[in-house]
Parts: structure tokens; sequence; C-alpha cells
């Protein structure tokens, strides 16, 4: 099993939609979940970074972290099509452990 | 602004002639990391330095060298490039070990 699925997609949908994008993970000593947008060709850009069980908010996007089932969510509301990139999450085990773990990426596609 | 900046965006090599890739900071952070990514794949973590301690990641093929002559620079050698090198080289940085990484545009790394 790997240490963190993510489904590759890809995945279409209308602008103005919620988008749902969602990793799960094996290890329970992971604490810190990231995600992250990535355009083609271009670096990864950080979203989000979270640490605990619960939600983050921050514009229209919205993380969400479950340790106890080892699942977490991006949410994006009122997507647009400059929303679409790939959408990769990352996990780390914290303190000396800096070494991200990436999912595989979901492609997000907004049409207008 | 600070940033991670990667040089050169895109490098042409021919099989077996070494080349560096060139990465620079100016937030000043702790950590600097080398990631490879192929196309459709997360990245791969190569090693990282905190602060001049050098960490490879255990399957880092030696062809793969790295040095930080200071707190801004690092350095990504490939002593003989091989066609299954070509891929996206990812520069990122943070302020210490399991804090959130930010990183470079990349540089895609072609092998001819």
């Amino acid at each position: 099993q790997k240490e963190v699925e993510q489904d590759p997609g890809p995945l279409s949908v209308p602008e103005g939609a919620i988008v749902s994008l969602n990793c799960t993970y094996s290890n329970s000593a992971f604490q810190y979940f990231m995600w992250y947008r990535q355009y083609s060709r271009k670096g990864p850009e950080l979203l989000m970074y979270t640490y605990s069980s619960g939600n983050k908010e921050d514009g229209r996007f919205t993380a969400q972290v479950d340790k106890s089932s080892k699942y977490i969510s991006l949410f994006i509301r009122d997507s647009q099509p400059s929303d679409s990139a790939t959408y990769l999450c990352a996990m780390n085990y914290g303190g000396s452990q800096g070494n991200l773990i990436f999912g595989k990426g979901t492609k997000l596609s907004v049409k207008p | 602004d600070a940033m991670v900046i990667q040089n050169p965006r895109y490098q042409v090599t021919q099989f077996g002639k070494p080349v560096t890739l060139s990465c620079s900071q100016t937030l000043n952070h702790n950590v600097m990391y080398w990631y490879q990514q192929k196309s459709s794949q997360a990245p791969k973590l190569l090693f990282h330095y905190y602060d001049k301690d050098f960490n490879n990641e255990a399957d880092t093929p030696d062809n793969f060298q790295s040095r930080r002559p200071n707190t801004s620079f690092c350095f990504l050698d490939i002593r003989s490039p091989g066609l299954g090198d070509a891929a996206m080289y990812l520069c990122a940085t943070s302020r210490g070990s399991g804090e959130e990484q930010f990183f470079g545009p990349g540089t895609r790394l072609t092998v001819l």
C-alpha cells in the first residue's frame, strides 16, 4: 500500500462548481498536511498548510483533515477556469523528518 | 519579493555530459531541498540540506550530487546524465524541518 493515495483524475467541472479533492494516507505518524497547486510546467505553489484535525479556510479554499480516518480534503468553492491545474496533497512527520511525501496529484479542469 | 529562483528554466544536455542546475533563495530559510518530478508523477525527494548538513535519500542514484556553498545557494550536479534523468528538477526551501516548503519554478532537463 502506498503511503499517500490520491485519485489522479482527470476531473472536469463547470465554472462555479464546488470541487472536492481527496487524499488518504496509511501512516498515522504524519503530522503536517499541505495542498499544492501546480500549473503545467511550473513549480508547485503552496495553497494550504494544516496541522490538526479540522477545517482551515482561505478565501475560496477549505482544507479538511480527519486524522482518525487518515483522510484529507481540499474544497474549492465557486471554481474558476484559472483553478485548472494539478493539485498535489503532501504530508510529513514533522520535527527532523522534514521530507514531504506527495500524492500523485489530481488534474482539475474547470470549463467556462 | 522573497522567492526561490532556479536557473536555467530549461536545460538541454547530451547523454553522459555533466550538467549543473542552480537554485537560490531570498527567504533566508535554513533548509533547501532538491526534488525530481517526471511527467504525471509526484515530486521525489533527492536530498536536502539543513544548513550545511547534507541528507541523501537512500534511493538517490550516485550520479546525483549536491553542493550548498552558502545559505542562499544550492546546486544539483548530474555527473553523467542518462535518458532516464530527463525530468523537471524542483528546488524548495523551508524555514525549519517539518515546516511548509516553498518551491521554485523548476528546471526542465532534456537529455539527448
